[in-house]
């Protein structure tokens, strides 16, 4: 089985401040990791994904993740955040097999 | 890059209707498809995979007789809610894959469809 826990429920943040976005997951299998990204009202769109090689990923819009074998993490980053970044982070694992688990997501609000 | 279409994205129906939701892949075969519910607040909840052309596998505690999937092509998957009732206003979103698996290319989710049930 495997779990993914966002340990952030809510993320505020200054504008063009840093921020990060914590995301643990446990699996007995081996797993592929997922950072997506949700506006009011919308489907979700891909950030970033893990599959192998390079532990430090690089996505759209500024943001990166780093996967971490030995601490089950995968946090997200962005050196310094917009206001149209305000809005729901979902962490996801999928398995071989293709199933996905996802986080209870991170609501990231950008103050000016 | 890969699109998911989902339609239509809001729709209120009475109780005790149907509602059909389309999901189309408009620019890639999507071999598998997946259907997730979400609560506000809430994350996603996997519903079901769709392989076109078999039947869809359900999670544990998704009827099957009221939420029918079918997958008849490779660009299109409906989700019906059938008999709907007010606990089954949710948003729904549709995800699709060219592979299987949908780990080589991670998942393309369409807009979603905000269920309203009177």
């Amino acid at each position: 089985a495997q779990s993914v826990t966002q340990l952030d429920s809510q993320v505020p943040v200054f504008e063009e401040a840093p921020v990060e976005l914590r995301c643990n997951y446990s699996s007995s299998v081996s797993v592929y990791l997922f950072w997506y990204v949700q506006y009011p009202n919308q489907g979700l769109q891909l950030l970033l994904k893990y599959l192998s090689g390079s532990t430090l990923v690089k996505g759209i819009n500024g943001f990166e993740a780093e996967f971490n074998k030995s601490q089950t993490s995968f946090h997200l980053r962005k050196p310094s955040v917009h206001i149209s970044d305000t809005a729901e982070y979902f962490c996801a694992v999928i398995t071989n097999a293709g199933k996905s688990t996802f986080g209870d997501g991170t609501t990231l609000t950008v103050k000016p | 890059g890969a699109v998911v279409s989902q339609h239509p994205s809001r729709v209120i129906c009475k109780s005790g209707t149907s509602v059909k939701i389309e999901c189309r892949s408009l620019d890639f075969q999507a071999t598998t498809m997946f259907w997730y519910r979400q609560f506000p607040k809430k994350s996603l909840m996997l519903m079901a995979t769709s392989n076109e052309g078999s039947k869809a596998t359900y999670e544990q505690g998704v009827e099957k007789d009221k939420f029918l999937i079918n997958h008849a092509s490779l660009t299109l998957s409906t989700l019906t809610v059938t008999s709907a009732h007010p606990e089954d206003s949710s948003f729904y979103i549709c995800s699709a894959s060219p592979t299987r698996t949908g780990r080589l290319g991670g998942y393309t989710f369409g807009s979603g469809t905000r269920l309203t049930v009177v």
